[in-house]
């Protein structure tokens, strides 16, 4: 089973660039890593999926070094309405066309005027 | 619009009367799975489903039955519910079946049980 591991919460002020790092040691070769937003009294919703290296969306990045064993999300320049939890999450094949998906506890972001 | 649909949004219950809570989704997905969102422990999973008649356990599947008999639904069943159920409950869809598909949730809204 694959473990994640992230920071509970961060201040950001608006307009900074806010980076959220994922731990995932235990990564196996195929595994894939997501990371999503939730804000209150909603589901969670996709922000951006990478494998290795660098991704880029219009709402975030995702950096993932070499030996992917974490996994950064970027915001830039966050305002209010990123205030939010993040999650990532791991995906691993467990055989016989079958996914398990791993998500971390959470970081709660709030951005501060 | 594509979206997850859950019923019922609210629920308290007694001890013991079996519940069950829907999910269908209208994106033609083949992958569905339920997870359980409690203070501090964050997102686990309970079940999933890859497609039709092919169901599996997720992390925390004591207490929960699922059943996968169309590729639109996926009910969460609670035959003899308990208090330590109480909980937010979200279902999910995607849409397979490479690791790539399999990943990319889309989430209802929701489902709060209470069980007194």
């Amino acid at each position: 089973l694959a473990k994640t591991t992230q920071p509970i919460s961060m201040d950001s002020y608006e307009g900074q660039e806010v980076n959220i790092t994922c731990s995932h040691n235990n990564i196996a070769t195929n595994d894939y890593i997501t990371w999503y937003q939730q804000f209150p009294s909603q589901g969670p919703r996709f922000i951006i999926q990478g494998y290795k290296t660098k991704v880029t969306n219009e709402v975030a990045s995702l950096f993932i070094p070499a030996d992917r064993k974490s996994s950064t999300l970027s915001l830039p320049r966050v305002s209010l309405s990123d205030t939010a939890v993040y999650y990532c999450l791991v995906a691993r094949y467990s055989g016989a066309g079958s996914y398990q998906l791993t998500f971390g506890k959470g970081t709660k972001l709030s951005v501060i005027p | 619009e594509a979206q997850v649909t859950q019923n019922p949004r609210y629920l308290i219950t007694v001890t013991g009367k079996k519940l069950t809570v829907t999910c269908s989704q209208n994106m033609n997905h083949e992958y569905m799975s339920w997870y359980r969102q409690d203070p501090g422990l964050g997102l686990r999973q309970i079940y999933y489903s890859m497609n039709v008649e092919v169901t599996d356990k997720g992390d925390v599947p004591e207490g929960y039955k699922v059943s996968r008999k169309e590729k639109r639904n996926f009910p969460l069943i609670l035959e003899s519910p308990s208090p330590n159920q109480t909980s937010l409950y979200f279902c999910a869809s995607s849409l397979g079946p490479s690791i790539s598909g399999a990943n990319v949730l889309t989430f209802g809204a929701g489902s709060r049980l209470t069980v007194l």
